[in-house]
């Protein structure tokens, strides 16, 4: 089955460095690529949309230059927390659709502690 | 907008019975896709079930299975036979057909399921 991966699964960062976390899609090109944000018991918040050498679309509410999004290959997205505070802090999930089953696939998440 | 609305916060069932999750959504669309994931505590997204509004039969994936009413907009999730690798939060997500099958996932606030040995 197609895998996604993302690295790192943890990191600690101090208040004002910013902190990057990479989306692979390990078997299969993703045109598409999703951030999703999870805080604590509650369900998954889309972050963005991007498309592979375009801009991200962010939703409502996120700011594009604090989560800095790149994709600059069929198999890989980044998120990048720049400027980074304790209320960053969360559990970061990122997905990729594949043209040839056309489903969204899972990575298994990334937890970002601001100290 | 579509919003998806699963009105058990948790739900509780014994190994070996049979338990419901239920999920209501709403959209003007009349192409949609309804799927339903699970999050163990490792907190990987698994696909448990997926369905087409367009296909009537309800979908069956061994133990899981749906009852899709799309007049209802109702689209719950029936696990037989609960074992307790179950446990996990079960989230109901509504993605579009228009635009292509590249749009985005529109999640519930999820159930947690409990399976008491």
């Amino acid at each position: 089955g197609a895998v996604v991966s993302q690295h790192p699964s943890r990191v600690i960062c101090k208040s004002g460095t910013s902190v990057k976390i990479e989306c692979r899609s390990l078997d299969f090109q993703a045109t598409t690529m999703f951030w999703y944000r999870q805080f604590p018991k509650q369900s998954l918040m889309l972050m963005a949309t991007s498309n592979e050498g375009s801009k991200a679309t962010y939703e409502q509410g996120v700011e594009k230059d604090k989560f800095l999004i790149n994709h600059a290959s069929l198999t890989l997205s980044t998120l990048t927390v720049t400027s980074a505070h304790p209320e960053d802090s969360s559990f970061y999930i990122c997905s990729a659709y594949s043209g040839a089953s056309y489903e969204q696939y899972f990575g298994p998440g990334t937890r970002l502690t601001v100290t | 907008a579509q919003t998806v609305t699963q009105s058990q916060p948790e739900m509780s069932v014994q190994e070996a019975e049979t338990v419901t999750l239920s999920c209501t959504y709403d959209t003007s669309e009349s192409d949609y896709y309804l799927f339903w994931y699970k999050q163990p505590p490792s907190r990987q997204m698994i696909l448990v079930i997926r369905q087409e509004a367009y296909k009537q039969q309800n979908a069956t994936e061994n133990r899981f299975s749906v009852n899709f009413q799309k007049a209802a907009k109702s689209f719950s999730l029936k696990i037989s036979d609960s074992q307790l690798g179950d446990a996990a939060m079960y989230f109901c997500a509504y993605r579009s057909a228009y635009g292509g099958s590249q749009g985005n996932l529109i999640f519930g606030k999820g159930t947690k399921l409990s399976v008491k040995p």
